[in-house]
């Protein structure tokens, strides 16, 4: 157990919907980063939070959005989806700001029908 | 644009014998992580090595980053069927980006 909590464990969602996912990262942890891992693409990178504020984007789509609240737990909304989206999501939190040794959450199993 | 590559994608390999996988980046980057997966599974970090040339070992895993930092290894000695995974490289450039590889598969049969 990382420590790194995310719900849904799955979700099953239609084209065109939007859904969001949650992320508690590890007690004292202040980065959150965001992973989309599909079997044609790999383990993407998708955006880092930092004690709420965005830190750094990797290949994110216009489509897909993040926040980090006050009390540093993390959602990733994705909205107008597409069957392409279908993917495991994961979180991953970090203590500090650089992006050193990440703890990664079980993920969210994304499904778009 | 910029690539983590691995390989081999996939490896087989007896109880008992070596393995290595070869991360390789078209650019430069400031540092590598090796992740291990397991089947069903999230990424759990191993190691990162952030200097030139670094190599650091695990026990029975040797992790070596290249002098040109464009490229990293990861060596497993006499492999277990608990080493059973997919293990990537990721690192960043020095554009602040980050990426992973894009990981080896290892089966060990008993």
């Amino acid at each position: 157990d990382s420590g790194v909590t995310q719900t849904p464990k799955h979700l099953i969602t239609a084209t065109g919907q939007r859904v969001t996912l949650r992320c508690s990262p590890r007690s004292g942890d202040l980065s959150v980063y965001w992973y989309q891992q599909s079997l044609d693409q790999g383990l993407q990178f998708l955006i880092q939070y930092y004690n709420g504020e965005e830190r750094a984007k990797g290949n994110i789509l216009e489509r897909f959005s993040a926040q980090q609240f006050p009390d540093l737990h993390s959602e990733l909304n994705l909205s107008s989806l597409e069957l392409g989206d279908s993917a495991l999501y994961f979180c991953a939190s970090s203590e500090r700001q650089v992006r050193e040794e990440q703890y990664f959450g079980p993920g969210t199993r994304l499904t778009v029908t | 644009g910029q690539q983590v590559m691995q390989i081999p994608q996939y490896q087989h390999v007896q109880e008992g014998e070596d393995f290595t996988t070869y991360c390789n980046s078209s650019t430069t980057l400031s540092n590598i992580q090796w992740y291990k997966q397991r089947p069903g599974g999230h990424p759990v970090f191993l190691i990162q090595l952030v200097k030139s040339g670094e190599v650091k070992k695990q026990k029975r895993l040797t992790f070596q980053f290249g002098e040109a930092k464009k490229n990293s290894s990861l060596h497993i000695t006499a492999t277990q069927t608990t080493d059973v995974g997919t293990y990537f490289c990721a690192g960043d450039d020095n554009f602040n980006k980050f990426y992973f590889g894009s990981g080896t598969k290892l089966n060990v049969k008993p």
